[in-house]
């Protein structure tokens, strides 16, 4: 079964600094990858997705990320952060074949002005 | 893009009554869709995966019998939580597979915060 670890709990970062938020994963098959963001007593929005094709993925609010399968591995960044994106990130996982998105335990980032 | 609407946001109710939590994809058609628990500060845990006109199937140490999920058409599923007990409360969240210009995905609800008083 697949299984994701997101390395942070917590990353504190000045505002318009550089952040990169860490995503592992773990399957014996090919699988989909997915950042989400959620806010305070709100559902999850999605920020980006791998299925297939170019390893680095775009996604929305300047993030983006990296798929890198020999160290299976799908690290989110963004280049300069503002205080708005102080928010919950999640990793998610999907195995091919598979119905189930399994999430990694969050990571709250944080910006300091 | 695919939008899932959740209803109530919140809902206090006490104990020993039921609760019923509606998750409706309002400009698809869902076949698929999941229901996970949130606890404060922690990640979503997969409570079950409902398939349209068949049974949920439910994660282990969920109870089948106190969450009943209900999928009867391609665009609404139901989370009735039955004699609830403050141990029930809780954020629910549920979410819907979809298909954008990218391919596949998962739209989420924007959850249901349960107390049960």
């Amino acid at each position: 079964a697949q299984s994701v670890t997101q390395l942070d709990s917590q990353v504190p970062v000045f505002e318009e600094a550089p952040v990169e938020l860490r995503c592992n994963y773990s399957s014996s098959v090919s699988v989909y990858l997915f950042w989400y963001v959620q806010y305070p007593n709100q559902g999850l929005q999605l920020l980006l997705k791998y299925l297939s094709g170019s390893t680095l993925v775009k996604g929305i609010n300047g993030f983006e990320a990296e798929f890198n399968k020999s160290q299976t591995s799908f690290h989110l960044r963004k280049p300069s952060v503002h205080i708005s994106d102080t928010a919950e990130y999640f990793c998610a996982v999907s195995e091919q074949g598979a119905q189930k998105l399994v999430f990694g335990q969050g990571t709250r980032l944080t910006i300091n002005p | 893009g695919a939008v899932v609407s959740q209803h109530p946001s919140w809902v206090i109710c006490k104990s020993g009554t039921s609760v019923k939590i509606e998750c409706r994809s309002l400009d698809f058609q869902a076949t698929t869709m999941f229901w996970y628990r949130q606890f404060p500060k922690q990640s979503l845990m997969l409570m079950a995966t409902s398939n349209e006109g068949s049974k949920a199937t439910y994660e282990q140490g969920v109870e089948k019998d106190k969450f009943l999920i209900n999928h009867a058409s391609l665009t609404l599923s139901t989370l009735t939580v039955t004699s609830a007990h403050p141990e029930d409360s809780s954020f629910y969240i549920c979410s819907a597979r979809d298909w954008d210009r990218a391919g596949y995905g998962y739209t989420f609800g924007s959850g249901t915060r349960l107390t049960v008083v």
